[in-house]
Order: C-alpha cells, then sequence, then structure tokens
C-alpha cells in the first residue's frame, strides 16, 4: 500500500491553469478508473473535487477536470481563484475496497 | 443536509486504548458502506478501514491491522473504531466518511483528533 506520487508544490497566477500529477502503479492508478481528487483548506475536512477519473461532483466549479493516461493521473485547475489555494491530494481504488492517497500539493496562488 | 459528526477523540498513552465514533445523519446510513482516513500532523491522509453494507466485510489498512476494529450500528446510524495497542504514529485526526463503490468519499465528518503520548 504505498502512497501515490505527488509533486509537494504547484502555483500559478490568477486566471491562469496548473496541473498536478499523480504516479501511481498497475496495481492502482493504471488499473482502475476510480482515480479522485480531494481539496483541503487548512483545518477542514477534505471536499471530493474530482472522482471516477473525470467527473465533478454538483456544486464543484468546472474549473477543475481530471485525466488519466497509464499510471499517472493528473488534476487541471483552470482559472485559477484566489480561493482555489489549497493541498489537493489524489487516490486510488488498490483493489479489495482499499484506498490509496496521494503525499498531497500545496497550490499556491501567487 | 448531510452530517457526519466524529467524537471520542483525546490523550492517550502508548500502548492504550481508545474508541472513536462517528454519528450520521442526512443519508440512509444503512445504505452505505463507511471508511476511515487519517491524517497526522503536517502530512497527508491515510486510509485506515473501510466496512461494508451490513457489516458484511471489513478491510484495514497494514498498519493498523490487529490493532483497530471498525464496526457499525445502523440502528443509531453510528460508525465505530476501536483503537487498541496504541503507538505514538497513530497520533493524527481520524475522519469518517460516505463510500462510494469503495472508489471515492463524498461525504466527510470534520475529525476528531488523537493524540498518543505518555
Amino acid at each position: 500500500q504505498s502512497a501515490l506520487t505527488q509533486p509537494p508544490s504547484a502555483s500559478g497566477s490568477p486566471g491562469q491553469s496548473v496541473t498536478i500529477s499523480c504516479a501511481g502503479t498497475s496495481s492502482d492508478v493504471g488499473g482502475y478508473n476510480y482515480v479522485s481528487w480531494y481539496q483541503q483548506h487548512p483545518g477542514k475536512a477534505p471536499k471530493l473535487v474530482i472522482y471516477e477519473v473525470n467527473k465533478r461532483p454538483s456544486g464543484v466549479p468546472d474549473r477543475f477536470s481530471g485525466s488519466k493516461s497509464g499510471n499517472t493521473a493528473s488534476l487541471t485547475v483552470s482559472g485559477l481563484q484566489a480561493e482555489d489555494e489549497a493541498d489537493y491530494y489524489c487516490s486510488s481504488y488498490a483493489g479489495s475496497k482499499n484506498r490509496v492517497f496521494g503525499g498531497g500539493t500545496t497550490l499556491t496562488v501567487l | 443536509e448531510v452530517q457526519l459528526v466524529e467524537s471520542g477523540g483525546g490523550l492517550v498513552q502508548p500502548g492504550g486504548s481508545l474508541g472513536l465514533s462517528c454519528v450520521v445523519s442526512g443519508l440512509i446510513f444503512s445504505n452505505y458502506g463507511m471508511i476511515w482516513v487519517r491524517q497526522a500532523p503536517g502530512k497527508g491522509l491515510e486510509w485506515v478501514s473501510y466496512i461494508g453494507i451490513s457489516s458484511s466485510t471489513m478491510y484495514y489498512a497494514d498498519s493498523v491491522k490487529g490493532r483497530f476494529t471498525i464496526s457499525r450500528d445502523d440502528a443509531k446510524n453510528s460508525l465505530y473504531l476501536q483503537m487498541n495497542s496504541l503507538r505514538a504514529e497513530d497520533t493524527a485526526v481520524y475522519y469518517c466518511a460516505r463510500d462510494r463503490g469503495g472508489t471515492y468519499s463524498d461525504y466527510w465528518g470534520q475529525g476528531t483528533l488523537v493524540t498518543v503520548s505518555s
């Protein structure tokens, strides 16, 4: 149950786009279309922003999008806004109802 | 409005035990699997355990297997985590969350802090 690999930090100016990667293996990211992404503001609970690779829950702006290629998934935030500054975690199904998370990426809006 | 409210966190000595609860409202609790996820101070999220509908199946992370027990009481809309033989590395905020097919979680509680220290 090794953690997925995310860059520790990412940044962009308001209005720009930023992409966060999430590298796994064929046993998790590459093996299933069950990657999800969570946004977490300091001191708050995680909030689901993407599920099943590229689906957005109701209420999440379409500025958030997800994709996957092979063993690597990506979250793109377009038209960056100040409120997007947060930690972002990817997660993947890893079989037998197990979930594996990435180490998290701190997104800074410059 | 869906709400998940955890309780039971606190300070416990290494080797001790603690029980967490999560009361769920605003959804049909018995229809869903549930999970516990923890977050050590300044660290990332870690999946801890899963329980299926009607307690049909339970799964645990290797780091807690044999020490933690997940359970549920559908009559009380409640999820539990019994933690025994606690270690310093179990120090974390523990979140309960609704599971969707084992693949993602759309509702989360606010978390409860467990500190294991002498």
